[in-house]
């Protein structure tokens, strides 16, 4: 998988729209980019993925630019229970590569 | 209902005794795999299996080992257990696509 780069951590206040960016310099042609939600002492879990544009489902936003070199998810409205660690993934996941999450960006969303 | 399951949930063990965490994946996937989460470092792939009998290894894969005889099944094998594998661990599996399925995680002390 394509490395991968994200803020370490970010705050952010209820009600209000988080994004997060994630730059990925290096993706390849067939790479897809790839996003997951975890919840302390939990397992990840998935949340959106995308190729190009932009793709919506109810829970994000995946806005990916014409040059694929970085993608933001955006959480419209976030409430407390959207703290969490969010972990961006470029690649093929059934290509026979190991995985590498990286340590995702710590979001803490304020009262 | 769709799911990975892992046992035991919470090991206490102690250095150089041998120890098994099963885990168990009712989707039929392909693809499985073991990550290890440690506080700062996020989680880092141990091992994976594209399918029975095939497995390869991940970031980290020193101190551990895996067998995939049944495509239900991945365990993980800890030989000699030292304190440095005190750490939490996933079991995921996914077929040919982009989304993971995580299991509840272990809770692996190691005295």
């Amino acid at each position: 998988l394509a490395k991968t780069t994200q803020p370490i951590s970010m705050d952010s206040y209820e009600g209000q729209e988080v994004n997060i960016t994630c730059s990925h310099n290096n993706i390849a042609t067939n790479d897809y980019i790839t996003w997951y939600q975890q919840f302390p002492s939990q397992g990840p879990r998935f949340i959106i993925q995308g190729y190009k544009t932009k793709v919506t489902n109810e829970v994000a936003s995946l806005f990916i630019p014409a040059d694929r070199k970085s993608s933001t998810l955006s959480l419209p409205r976030v409430s407390l229970s959207d703290t969490a660690v969010y972990y961006c993934l470029v690649g093929v996941l059934n290509r026979d590569d190991k995985i590498i999450f990286g340590k995702g960006t710590r979001l803490h969303i304020l009262p | 209902e769709a799911q990975v399951t892992q046992n035991p949930r919470y090991l206490i063990t102690v250095t150089g005794k041998k120890l098994t965490v099963t885990c168990s994946q009712n989707m039929n996937h392909e693809y499985m795999s073991w990550y290890r989460q440690d506080p700062g470092l996020g989680l880092r792939q141990i091992y994976y299996s594209m399918n029975v009998e095939v497995t390869d290894k991940g970031d980290v894969p020193e101190g551990y080992k895996v067998s995939r005889k049944e495509k239900r099944n991945f365990p993980l094998i800890l030989e000699s257990p030292s304190p440095n594998q005190t750490s939490l661990y996933f079991c995921a599996s996914w077929t040919g696509g982009y989304e993971q399925y995580f299991g509840p995680g272990t809770r692996l002390t190691v005295t």
